[in-house]
């Protein structure tokens, strides 16, 4: 079965300020997604990835995806309080898809 | 994109009583709908996997028996919770994929269940 590991798992970052979140899956997928959730609601896709070197962009969010380190990056640019949401990374083989344990990201004023 | 619609967004309901949850896919064909669970600050649990015209596939631990999944058509898939109990209060979502392997994942709005 396909593991996916988000880390960190909480963050907390003051506007302005930059960051990354990490997204290790441990066989072979066949893409890498990214979702936001905002409090009581359910999940925005972001990006799909779909093959090594993979990069994303979208005004403060970029994703990048290694397939040969089975790793996906979310790097937030010059955070804003609109930002403050739990990310969610999943991985598919198939029909299946497997999700991370979400980052539950908080910018601070 | 491709809109996936759930119905309804929140409910209450009474201990014992069963309540039906919907999901459809508005503007294209769903092969397949997947049901999730959510509890406050976790990720989301796969409850099962419908394909249309067949039974579901529930995950280990799931009631089936409990958790009835109906999906009758391309385009809907229905969540029976019966006989609630407040346990089963939780947030629970749906997602459709178009076509089977290699794609993309849409989610419902999910329903916020609560029995009391």
């Amino acid at each position: 079965e396909l593991k996916v590991e988000q880390n960190p798992l909480f963050l907390s970052m003051q506007e302005g300020k930059n960051y990354t979140i990490y997204c290790n899956y441990s066989t072979t997928s066949d893409r890498l997604y990214w979702y936001r959730q905002d409090p009581g609601k359910s999940l925005e896709s972001l990006f799909v990835l779909l093959s090594n070197g993979a990069v994303k962009q979208e005004g403060r969010l970029m994703a990048s995806l290694d397939t040969k380190a089975r790793l996906s990056t979310l790097h937030i640019t010059a955070a804003v309080h609109d930002l403050s949401a739990t990310y969610f990374c999943a991985a598919n083989t198939g029909n299946q898809f497997y999700f991370g344990t979400g980052t539950s990201l908080t910018v601070i004023p | 994109g491709a809109v996936v619609s759930q119905h309804p967004s929140w409910v209450i309901c009474k201990s014992g009583t069963s309540v039906k949850i919907e999901c459809r896919s508005l503007d294209f064909q769903a092969t397949t709908m997947f049901w999730y669970r959510q509890f406050p600050k976790q990720s989301l649990m796969l409850m099962a996997t419908s394909n249309e015209g067949s039974k579901a596939t529930y995950e280990q631990g799931v009631e089936k028996d409990k958790f009835l999944i109906n999906h009758a058509s391309l385009t809907l898939s229905t969540l029976t919770v019966t006989s609630a109990h407040p346990e089963d209060s939780s947030f629970y979502i749906c997602s459709a994929t178009r076509v089977y392997g290699n794609t993309e994942a849409f989610f419902g709005q999910g329903t916020r269940l609560t029995v009391v």
